[in-house]
């Protein structure tokens, strides 16, 4: 069946700009995960979802970052006035039910901010 | 705080030369350890779950163990298409988010 899906897979942003990152998450799966990835080191947890609560956003970096999953379904991880240090992967993971044991991840979304 | 560390953080073997790579961890209260294999340009594939101290798992050329503080990843005769970073994660009892550690990254020569 189909996997996690995210997109765009690419994004350029100059440094200032506000951008949008969508998740579309495995149909069915209750838990959703947002996590960063930067060259050569593991993810590392921003934020979860249990449908379309946000129960924990520990580890979002800053007030810049926004996350949202509004039907419970797809998630979009928004990140205001980029930085260059916000140049990453950002990884989206989905798991069928809670505790979410096994999580599914996207291919991600390759960000550059210049 | 919840620690994950790998070692060696990279490694370069011949094919069907077998080895190991280790996961060492701190967590308080294990519910899950987790290892996964991340390709090039892609996200991170799931492998294993192991729940408790001397639980084992296998799949074709992989098998992963547990025990109280690190988990061994031992590849048996490895392929070229074997080449890929490994990643241990940890998720502790009371939570669901994973911790991961740096990964190692696995070269297998033909």
């Amino acid at each position: 069946g189909a996997g996690v899906s995210q997109s765009p897979r690419y994004k350029v942003a100059k440094r200032g700009q506000d951008v949008a990152l969508r998740c579309d998450p495995i149909s069915g799966h209750v838990s959703l995960f947002w996590y960063q990835q930067a060259l050569g080191q593991g993810p590392e947890f921003l934020t979860y979802f249990q449908n379309e609560a946000q129960l924990d956003k520990s580890g979002l970096p800053s007030d810049r970052f926004f996350a949202e999953r509004p039907e419970g379904s797809v998630s979009t991880l928004k990140i205001q006035r980029t930085q260059q240090e916000d140049s990453a992967v950002y990884l989206c993971a989905s798991s069928l039910a809670v505790p979410a044991y096994e999580q599914y991840f996207g291919p991600g979304t390759r960000l550059t901010v210049t | 705080e919840d620690q994950v560390t790998q070692s060696p953080e990279a490694l370069r073997l011949q094919e069907g030369e077998s080895s190991s790579l280790n996961c060492s961890y701190t967590v308080s209260g294990l519910r899950g350890l987790f290892w996964y294999r991340q390709d090039p340009g892609k996200g991170p594939e799931f492998l294993f779950t192991l729940y408790s101290a001397g639980e084992e798992k296998e799949k074709e050329r992989l098998k992963a163990t547990l025990t109280k503080k690190e988990s061994f990843l031992h590849i048996t005769a490895p392929k070229p298409e074997d080449s890929a970073t490994y990643l241990c994660a940890v998720q502790e009892s009371k939570g669901n988010k994973l911790v991961f550690g740096a990964g190692t990254i696995l070269r297998v020569k033909s």
